[in-house]
Formats: C-alpha cells, structure tokens, sequence
C-alpha cells in the first residue's frame, strides 16, 4: 500500500530532550515536507526536501533539523525541544517539487513538551 | 506576504443540501489551487486540483470554482452526507517558496 509513514504517534517530553520524529514514503518520491498544524494557525511548513540530500528552510524552521540521506526517508529532529514546539506534525510528500502535484500525508506525530 | 483565507466559522448544513465554502487568496496570482480534506487527527487528504484556467472542476458530488479576478476559489459538495463532515482546506504551491501555502481550514458539520 501506498503510504507516508511516521513515527512515534504521541510523544510526551521534556525540554530539552532531544528528540527525532521518522518519516518514510514508499512511493519513490522526490519532495518531501514537514508541517506543524497549531488551532487557529493551521498548516504552517518546517522543512522542505527536493531530493536527497537538498532541504531548505520551510517558513517556520527555528529550532528543527532535517536530513535526507535517503529518498523514502525525511526525520525531523528537534536538538532542543521546547513548549512552543508542542504541536501536531506531518510530513508529506509528492512525486516531484510541483504546484500541480497532490501532497500525500503521513498519519500525523503529537507532540507535547512540558 | 502571501495569504489564503477560510472562513474559519463552522459550517453546518443538512443532509441532501448542497455546502459551499470559500478560499480568498491575496499577494499572490497562483496557477493552480489544491482541496484537501481533513478529519480529526488525521493528515490531510488529497481531493481536487483546479488549474487557472478551468474555472471549473468536478469529482463525483464534488465541484470547483477558481475565479482568478475575484481570486477566490469555492468549493462545493452537493447532496452532502453526514460522512462529508470534516475540515477542507484549500492551498497553493507557491513556486518561488516552493512551500505550499495553505489556509486555516473551514469545518463542515452536515446533519442527519
């Protein structure tokens, strides 16, 4: 099946603790992306990925890292997590960087950083 | 910067009426305008794409406007159903952020 992939589903931690939130595709994909989606602001990008090996900064990236070292793989890393960053995230990807391309969502991560 | 609106308002119908939404786009002519629906919890869910210039697109109960003068975009499920209840939200790919844009989403309550 066809699917974006990400894990842990729920994560409960403290600040400060570094923590690193999986995302695969099996969908041979070329972009990849992650969101945070917060009440009343809703989906906001972190990070983007062209390829392998080519991320660039999304229009909320304070406090997160990316890596593509793969292509059906894109972690979120937070170094330092801290309560601002407790949010619902999602990665996403589609077949090539395009405007006319469907995004596919993985099922979501909730994060909450006391 | 660019900005793409929903009413974030709920939006509760009855079965068998035809509900339609709205997307208002400003700072930005995009050539293409995407539908999602999302259910609580959930990731989005890809439902239609309409080019510019289409004015006009359908899938099943579902259709499409794109008004590049009013640039706003509405959406409309006709025949709704209590399953048909969920946030849809609109976005854009913006191609010089290479980011896609979306709006806050609107909720759509359909009762039986």
């Amino acid at each position: 099946e066809a699917q974006v992939t990400q894990n842990p589903r729920y994560l409960i931690t403290v600040t400060g603790k570094k923590l690193t939130v999986t995302c695969s595709q099996n969908m041979n994909h070329e972009y990849m992306s992650w969101y945070r989606q917060d009440p009343g602001l809703g989906l906001r990008q972190i990070y983007y990925s062209m390829n392998v090996e080519v991320t660039d900064k999304g229009d909320v990236p304070e406090g997160y890292k990316v890596s593509r070292k793969e292509k059906r793989n894109f972690p979120l890393i937070l170094e330092s997590p801290s309560p601002n960053q407790t949010s619902l995230y999602f990665c996403a990807s589609s077949f090539v960087y395009s405007p006319y391309n469907e995004q596919f969502f993985g099922p979501g991560t909730r994060l909450t950083v006391l | 910067s660019q900005k793409i609106e929903q009413n974030s308002e709920a939006l509760n119908i009855q079965e068998g009426k035809t509900a339609t939404l709205t997307c208002n786009y400003t700072n930005y002519s995009p050539a293409y305008l995407q539908w999602y629906r999302q259910d609580p919890g959930r990731g989005p869910v890809f439902l239609l794409l309409i080019r510019e210039n289409e004015k006009e697109k359908r899938k099943e109960r579902l259709k499409v406007t794109f008004d590049t003068t009013l640039k706003q975009s509405l959406f409309h499920i006709t025949a709704s159903q209590p399953a048909d209840s969920a946030t849809y939200l609109c976005a854009f790919m913006d191609t010089g952020r290479r980011a896609l844009t979306f709006g806050s989403g609107t909720r759509l309550q359909v009762q039986p």
